[in-house]
């Protein structure tokens, strides 16, 4: 089955620049999506079609997909950006298609 | 607006039943896929289960086949998920999630998600 990996944690100071990697294979290939989850929340999508946001998502959100790697870039990290971060995927190959990357916690320094 | 509600847990023993429920509102609910995703105590998020919205196509985890079910009745703008032989492994949160697949099962996300119901399994 098709896997996808995250770093667990990723350190940012405010005002600085995020960028949380979701790597798996050729997932270029594939669509991937982004979810922002914070304590005791429901998850919330912040980016879908590798790069498009949502509306009510602000333009510092954004993604791109090349390769083995998807990113999710968060510029100008504010306090409220600390958060759980999944990627996601739909695995065609699979009858359990949709995959979730392990979650990467956002810390702001 | 959007809104998805989940109901339907608690605590049971394991090897027990449980049937979880997800009003929707706030949108054409037969026109969308559904899902739902689940996250136990201090994980990340694991996908369970998907339904069309017709309710002709259905997937599932390996780790739910064959003892959890997801239905729904479009007449309600309701879904479900009918789980069986629980085990302690299951103990999560449940979520209820609005899939979209306008442009095809393989650009699959979830845009609108309910709050979440807990499910404990435990003797």
């Amino acid at each position: 089955s098709y896997v996808l990996t995250q770093p667990p944690s990723v350190s940012v100071a405010p005002g600085k620049t995020a960028r949380i990697t979701c790597g798996g294979n050729n997932i270029g290939s594939k669509s991937v999506h982004w979810y922002q989850q914070k304590p005791g929340q429901a998850p919330v999508l912040v980016i879908y079609y590798d790069s498009d946001r949502p509306s009510g998502i602000p333009e510092r959100f954004s993604g791109s997909n090349s390769g083995n790697t998807a990113t999710l870039t968060i510029s100008r990290v504010e306090a409220g950006d600390e958060a759980d971060y999944y990627c996601q995927v739909w695995d065609s190959s699979s009858d359990h298609p949709v995959v979730f990357g392990g979650g990467t916690k956002l810390t702001v320094l | 607006e959007v809104q998805l509600v989940e109901s339907g847990g608690g605590l049971v023993q394991p090897g027990g039943s449980l049937r979880l429920s997800c009003a929707a509102s706030g949108f054409t609910f037969s026109s969308y896929a559904m899902s739902w995703v689940r996250q136990a105590p201090g994980k990340g998020l694991e996908w369970v289960s998907a339904i069309s919205g017709s309710g002709g196509s259905t997937y599932y985890a390996d780790s739910v086949k064959g003892r959890f079910t997801i239905s729904r009745d479009n007449s309600k703008n309701t879904l479900y998920l009918q789980m069986n032989s629980l085990r302690a492994e299951d103990t999560a949160v449940y979520y209820c999630a609005k899939g979209v697949a306008v442009a095809g099962w393989s650009y699959y996300y979830m845009d609108v998600w309910g709050k979440g119901t807990t499910v404990t399994v435990s003797s």
